[in-house]
C-alpha cells in the first residue's frame, strides 16, 4: 500500500498570503495525484487531478506541482472561502486508493 | 450535472450490516466510469472502501475486503455498498463518488452518517 503523507497538518496563513502544502507518496505514483479541498459538513471538492491540472471550475489562484514522490499546492492568494482542509490522494497503484492525513489551513 | 445522493439507515447495531444505496442522475452508470464509495470518521481523514466499474467488476481495500460488498444496478442507476459486522469503528460519514481512471473523484455525494451503536 503506498502511504501518502502531508505536511504540515497545520498552516497558519493570513488572507492575501501564498500557502504551500506538501505531499510525500511512500513510492512513485507518476502524476497520478489528486488534491480535494474539505469545509466542515460539506463533501470534499477535487481541485486538481494529474498532479496540475485544475478540475473544471477551479480558480486560477490554486496551482499543483511535482510527480513521482513530491507533490506541491500551491493558493497563490488566500481567500476567505480557502480556509479549509486539504487532502492529497494518489490513484496510480491501487486497489488501494489512498488519501494523505489533510492539512488544515487557518486564518493567522 | 452529474449528482449523487446517499441513502440508507443511519444507525446500525454492532454486528449487523450496513447498507447504503447512491442514486446517480445526470449521468447513466452504464456509460462507463468506476463508482466508488469513501469514508470519514468523525473528526479524521478519508478511507477508500472500494469501487465498482460500470460492468460489475469491483476493487476493494484490502484492510476492508472481507466484509465489503459492492454491487451495481444499471437498471435503477444506483450502486451500493454493504459492510458486514461492524463495529463501533465502522462509525462514519459514508460518501460515494464517481471515480473515473484519469481524474480519480470528481463527483462526490454529499455524505450521509451512519452510527453504530446499540
Amino acid at each position: 500500500e503506498i502511504v501518502m503523507t502531508q505536511s504540515p497538518a497545520t498552516l497558519s496563513v493570513s488572507p492575501g498570503e501564498r500557502a504551500t502544502l506538501s505531499c510525500r507518496a511512500s513510492q512513485s505514483v507518476s502524476s497520478n495525484l489528486a488534491w480535494y479541498q474539505q469545509k466542515p459538513g460539506q463533501a470534499p471538492r477535487l481541485l486538481i487531478y494529474g498532479a496540475s491540472t485544475r478540475a473544471t471550475g477551479i480558480p486560477a489562484r490554486f496551482s499543483g506541482s511535482g510527480s513521482g514522490t513530491e507533490f506541491t499546492l500551491t493558493i497563490s492568494s488566500l481567500q476567505s472561502e480557502d480556509f479549509a482542509v486539504y487532502y492529497c490522494q494518489q490513484y496510480n497503484n491501487w486497489p488501494p486508493r489512498t488519501f494523505g492525513q489533510g492539512t488544515k489551513v487557518e486564518i493567522k | 450535472q452529474v449528482q449523487l445522493q446517499e441513502s440508507g439507515p443511519g444507525l446500525v447495531k454492532p454486528s449487523e450490516t450496513l447498507s447504503l444505496t447512491c442514486a446517480v442522475s445526470g449521468y447513466s452508470i452504464s456509460s462507463g466510469y468506476y463508482w466508488g464509495w469513501i469514508r470519514q470518521p468523525p473528526g479524521k481523514g478519508l478511507e477508500w472502501i472500494g469501487s465498482i466499474y460500470h460492468s460489475g467488476s469491483t476493487y476493494y481495500n484490502p484492510s476492508l475486503k472481507s466484509r465489503v460488498t459492492i454491487s451495481v444496478d444499471t437498471s435503477k442507476n444506483q450502486f451500493s455498498l454493504k459492510l458486514s459486522s461492524v463495529t463501533a469503528a465502522d462509525t462514519a460519514v459514508y460518501y460515494c463518488a464517481r471515480d473515473t481512471a484519469m481524474v480519480t473523484f470528481d463527483y462526490w455525494g454529499q455524505g450521509t452518517l451512519v452510527t453504530v451503536s446499540s
